[in-house]
């Protein structure tokens, strides 16, 4: 059983169009990161947040972190191809060095 | 800089065989960790380091070893290589131990065990 959970799975949409990705826990965590990984790549750091409500933005993407420090969202406002890849979460589990990952969603934008 | 870097990138095993992978960074990281990914699993956390001289299990543990001589590397050994040890092995580092902290990563080592 996974900590962080991910949903969906896989998406697939048009350009153009707008998605909600999601990251569900039953344990409350200090912070939460989201990164982007590319075919044959490591992961890349997209965000992190650190307080309950917090919301930031970066360019089309807008991530939620929820009040209760248990789930976060990842919003992409007009997709575009260059969204495609797989999104994970990450948090810091039992104690603050061990960082762990959700499943993942693929995402992939349709031209 | 060069960043994380990982060697080698691909390499196939027999079972029972064992081997190390290589990891080092040269941004001067306290925090390192090896993670492994296999299809809809996300990563999972083997094992990692707060520091030189410092190792700690993570989800994984079970068939890997790992040490932390020095700040800049940390090498993963295989004990006895098992086909389910088949997947994408990346390293990361970050400025210090804590979770808030951004991962760096290297670009993986792709393993395959026969």
């Amino acid at each position: 059983t996974q900590l962080l959970e991910q949903s969906p799975q896989f998406l697939s949409i048009q350009e153009g169009e707008n998605l909600t990705v999601y990251c569900n826990s039953s344990s409350v965590f200090s912070s939460l990161q989201w990164y982007r990984q590319e075919p044959g790549e490591g992961p890349v750091l997209l965000v992190t947040v650190v307080t309950g409500g917090e919301v930031k933005k970066l360019k089309r993407l807008t991530f939620q972190f929820g009040d209760a420090r248990k789930d976060s969202s990842l919003h992409i406002t007009a997709a575009q191809p260059g969204d495609t890849g797989l999104y994970l979460c990450a948090a810091p589990y039992s104690s603050a060095s061990k960082i762990i990952f959700g499943s993942g969603t693929r995402l992939s934008i349709r031209p | 800089n060069a960043g994380v870097t990982q060697t080698p990138k691909f390499q196939v095993l027999k079972t029972g065989q064992s081997m190390t992978l290589q990891c080092a960074q040269d941004m001067n990281h306290e925090y390192m960790s090896w993670y492994r990914q296999d299809p809809g699993m996300g990563l999972r956390l083997i094992h990692y380091s707060v520091g030189a001289g410092i190792t700690d299990q993570g989800e994984v543990p079970n068939g890997y070893n790992v040490s932390r001589s020095t700040t800049e590397d940390f090498p993963l050994r295989l004990l006895s290589a098992a086909p389910s040890q088949t997947s994408v092995y990346f390293c990361a580092s970050s400025y210090s131990y804590r979770g808030d902290n951004e991962q760096f990563f290297g670009p993986g080592t792709r393993l395959t065990v026969l």
